[in-house]
């Protein structure tokens, strides 16, 4: 299948500071890229869904200026977490559908964040 | 707006033996894609299988196989021949052809040796 390139995997930073996830579809152009939060023992819950050369599109409840997300290639996303404070600590996955009907979707595999 | 749900929270196997995870679905749309992808300990997402709402033939992946009841708008996966491997998150997903991707909130499945 489809290789979908996440980095970091585990990144602690300091309250107050932003980190950048990336997320890259390796052999395939994606137009969409989903990103999703992950708490333990938990489902996945959509956070925003990305497309290339747009503004993504946030689910309700989730802060489009703590949670930047730009798309600016067919290959890459990138999840920004600005002043991140402990309550952002949690696993971070995104995923890239490929298809005409975006039928396929393809995960990176996973960022966890920790936040002190 | 579409739901999936899977109503078993854990489950457990013996090692070589059968086993069946529930799942249905609810949406006003008639063509759509069903998955179940499965996360193990390393929390890496992998597809499984993935089946076609317009074809009436149920999706088989080797141990792997679902029955798709339309009408009845369930979806569950059979593991045939369980494999410690298999131990993981087994979750359930709906995408209406595009934008939407709804995941269940997962059955926790542990195979026994």
């Amino acid at each position: 299948g489809a290789v979908v390139s996440q980095h970091p995997s585990r990144v602690i930073c300091k309250s107050g500071t932003s980190v950048k996830i990336e997320c890259r579809s390796l052999d395939f152009q994606a137009t969409t890229m989903f990103w999703y939060r992950q708490f333990p023992k938990k489902s996945l819950m959509l956070m925003a869904t990305s497309n290339e050369g747009s503004k993504a599109t946030y689910e309700q409840g989730v802060e489009k200026d703590k949670f930047l997300i730009n798309h600016a290639s067919l290959t890459l996303s990138t999840l920004t977490v600005t002043s991140a404070h402990p309550e952002d600590s949690s696993f971070y996955i995104c995923s890239a559908a490929e298809g005409s009907a975006n039928e396929k979707l393809f995960f990176g595999s996973g960022t966890q964040l920790s936040v002190l | 707006a579409q739901t999936v749900t899977q109503s078993q929270p854990e489950m457990s196997v013996q090692e070589a033996e059968t086993v069946t995870l529930s799942c249905t679905y609810d949406t006003s749309e008639s063509n759509y894609y069903l998955f179940w992808y499965k996360q193990p300990p390393s929390r890496q997402m992998i597809l499984v299988i993935r089946q076609e709402a317009y074809k009436q033939q149920n999706a088989t992946e080797n141990r792997f196989s679902v029955n798709f009841q339309k009408a009845a708008k369930s979806f569950s996966l059979k593991i045939s021949d369980s494999q410690l491997g298999d131990t993981a998150m087994y979750f359930c997903a709906f995408s209406d052809y595009g934008q939407n991707f709804v995941f269940g909130p997962g059955t926790r499945l542990s195979v026994l040796p």
